[in-house]
């Protein structure tokens, strides 16, 4: 069964700071990862996806994501962050017809 | 367009009662999910159901855990009875078909509570 590792559950950091979230799975077939967020008091919500193709994915609100197959990792990133971007983060793979989320990173950005 | 509605929002009941949440998923989409959320985790699949049929429900506990799917389109999942660990947060989602590309549209979740 495939399975996500997400790292550093808790960050904090400083609006205009740089962000980097580290996304690890495991899975043997062809993979489809995904970036959900949930915004406080709101529902999980698509960040951005990745399928197959340029390995650097752009989502909303000015976020990335580069797979590494060598890796296996599909880390997130946003160069600059905003007060609004205060949320929980989660890594998801799909496989075996069936949608495996990683733990969550909670971020809070402080202005 | 609506999104996947949930309700109720928050449930507190004691342990050894019945208790069940409903799920409206977006229109047209066929294929919808229930998901457990435990505190600092991510979502973890418990059933699948492809318009009625569940397709995979491997990961529901079938001795006080049971789902239905009327007509293909609202769904409840019910529990009964309820243990102290079934505290969590409960989560639908439904996606326009099977694929694995298919984005996955979550609910609100309603918040359980056992006392």
């Amino acid at each position: 069964a495939q399975s996500v590792s997400q790292h550093n559950h808790h960050v904090i950091l400083s609006e205009a700071a740089s962000l980097e979230l580290g996304c690890n799975y495991s899975y043997g077939g062809t993979v489809n990862l995904f970036w959900y967020v949930q915004y406080p008091g709101q529902h999980l919500q698509l960040l951005l996806k990745y399928f197959s193709g340029d390995p650097l994915v752009k989502g909303i609100k000015g976020f990335e994501a580069e797979f590494i197959k060598s890796k296996f990792s599909f880390n997130l990133r946003k160069p600059s962050v905003q007060w609004s971007d205060t949320a929980e983060y989660f890594c998801a793979v799909y496989g075996n017809n069936r949608l495996a989320f990683g733990k969550g990173n909670q971020v809070v950005v402080i202005p | 367009e609506a999104g996947v509605v949930q309700s109720p929002r928050y449930k507190i009941i004691e342990k050894k009662q019945p208790v069940a949440f409903w799920c409206n998923p977006i229109s047209g989409h066929n294929t919808l999910y229930w998901y457990l959320q435990n505190l600092g985790q991510g979502p973890e699949l418990l059933i699948r159901y492809e318009n009625e049929e569940a397709v995979d429900d491997s990961q529901l506990p079938k001795d006080r855990f049971s789902a239905e799917r009327l007509k293909g389109v609202d769904s409840t999942l019910k529990i009964q009875p309820a243990e102290l660990g079934d505290s969590a947060v409960y989560l639908c989602a439904s996606s326009p078909g099977t694929s694995g590309r298919d984005t996955q549209y979550f609910g609100p979740g309603t918040r359980l509570t056992v006392l």
